[in-house]
């Protein structure tokens, strides 16, 4: 168990439609990542959260991507008006505070976009 | 850019045998190393890491060796077993700034364990 928690872990939603994902790392995790994952590509960095503050985004993430993480607890990432190009497997990775830099995944969010 | 490759897209190996993922990098700047397992739909998990101040750091049968002048490193697992057989990704970092920890992927390289 990494101790970090993504839901839901399947979504599946028509073209233009909005779609919320949300990450829960354990408390010890003040660094926070997402990273998005098409078929036989490695996972692609999309932006990186310090606490409450989103530090980098990618230029991966476009316009209609945002993502927030208030408190500096949970994360969400929203995708506005989805397209079929963003059919991915979305992973939340969290790391820090005395765990070091290891980055921990959670089991992820497979997006289908018909 | 593909800043990190995987040039071998599988592997197959007999249990018992040794296995040995490699792993390309170009990016200078990089001074921590990863691999990951993957299996279908799940995330990442972690196996092990190597700090570029080291050239070799084993866990258990995990093996991960690092050769900065020629920009590569390697995954040896001894003795491979079936369960071993995932997706295995190595993935990098380069230190500090607003990218702290910022990981770069390889494509994966699918191992095969046969019994």
């Amino acid at each position: 168990d990494t101790g970090v928690s993504q839901d839901p872990r399947h979504k599946i939603t028509k073209r233009g439609q909005n779609v919320t994902f949300r990450c829960d790392p354990i408390s010890e995790h003040n660094r926070l990542y997402w990273y998005r994952q098409t078929l036989g590509q490695g996972p692609e960095f999309l932006t990186y959260f310090q606490n409450e503050a989103q530090l980098e985004k990618s230029r991966l993430l476009s316009d209609r991507f945002s993502a927030e993480r208030p408190k500096g607890s949970f994360s969400t990432l929203e995708i506005q008006r989805t397209e079929q190009g963003d059919s991915a497997m979305y992973l939340c990775a969290a790391s820090g505070r005395g765990l070091g830099e290891t980055q921990y995944f959670g089991p992820g969010t497979r997006l289908l976009v018909l | 850019d593909q800043q990190v490759k995987q040039n071998s897209p599988s592997l197959s190996v007999q249990e018992g045998r040794i296995s040995i993922l490699n792993c390309d990098y170009t990016n200078s700047m990089f001074d921590y190393f990863l691999w990951y397992k993957k299996y279908p739909a799940e995330g990442p998990t972690f196996l092990i890491s190597i700090s570029s101040i080291k050239d070799k750091n084993e866990d258990g049968r995990f093996t991960v060796f690092l050769n900065k002048s020629a920009k590569h490193l390697s995954l040896h697992i001894v003795p491979s077993q079936p369960g071993d057989s995932a997706v295995y990704f190595c993935a990098a970092s380069a230190p500090g700034g607003t990218s702290y920890g910022k990981l770069t992927f390889g494509q994966g390289t699918i191992l095969t364990v046969h019994p």
